[in-house]
């Protein structure tokens, strides 16, 4: 499968705890991008990077919120210490280009809730 | 914050029926795209329409924009069950997609 992979699917934590989650995009694309979505709205941006370098940062992600993505390739976005109102899905993105509003191709997202 | 928001927020129609949703959106845009989600899943792409079309088709889609009002509607021709998801338009403002609020269409058997 040559698509957006994302793990875990599903996470669930206790409030407090910290957790990451991967994303693999496809292997060709030079951008990977960050949304969060909780029931019934639209994905939100959070961040994306363009090969290794972090562009831009939505205000919604916090200071509790980091994202990596080492060499270009894979990212990880960890959440320190969370709190209930994190509880949302997760969906990474990649594309290939520098144009303005590329297509995406989405991941299946990872499903967080926060006890 | 959305950029752009969908009408209706829900819509069921019978199956073979055509279904049509709008998008409207606030700022000047360089493109505007159409993604689908089934329930639980990632978003997939439909179609892209360039600010400088009017309409666009692929299949079963069609898609218009006026960027004199700042709109732009999805219609899908002879539904079917397979139809049933969630539809958001997404506009890029600046450097990255902003979504709407999406439409959440059912089609019944």
């Amino acid at each position: 499968d040559t698509g957006v992979s994302q793990n875990p699917r599903h996470k669930i934590t206790k409030r407090g705890q910290n957790v990451t989650f991967r994303c693999d995009p496809i292997s060709e694309h030079n951008r990977l991008y960050w949304y969060r979505q909780t029931l019934g709205q639209g994905p939100e941006f959070l961040t994306y990077f363009q090969n290794e370098a972090q562009l831009e940062k939505s205000r919604l992600l916090s200071d509790r919120f980091s994202a990596e993505r080492p060499k270009g390739s894979f990212s990880t976005l960890e959440i320190q210490r969370t709190e209930q109102g994190d509880s949302a899905m997760y969906l990474c993105a990649s594309s290939f280009g520098g144009d303005r509003g590329p297509k995406l191709f989405f991941g299946s997202g990872t499903q967080l809730s926060v006890l | 914050s959305q950029q752009g928001e969908e009408d209706p927020q829900a819509l069921s129609i019978q199956e073979g029926e055509n279904a049509t949703m709008n998008c409207s959106y606030k700022t000047s845009i360089n493109n505007l795209q159409w993604y689908r989600q089934n329930s639980g899943r990632g978003l997939v792409h439909l179609i892209l329409i360039r600010s400088n079309e009017r309409e666009k088709h692929s299949g079963r889609l069609r898609v218009t924009l006026d960027t004199s009002k700042k709109s732009s509607s999805l219609l899908i021709t002879a539904s079917r069950a397979a139809d049933t998801a969630s539809y958001f338009c997404a506009t890029v403002p600046n450097e990255k997609l902003t979504f709407g609020t999406g439409t959440r269409l059912t089609i019944i058997p």
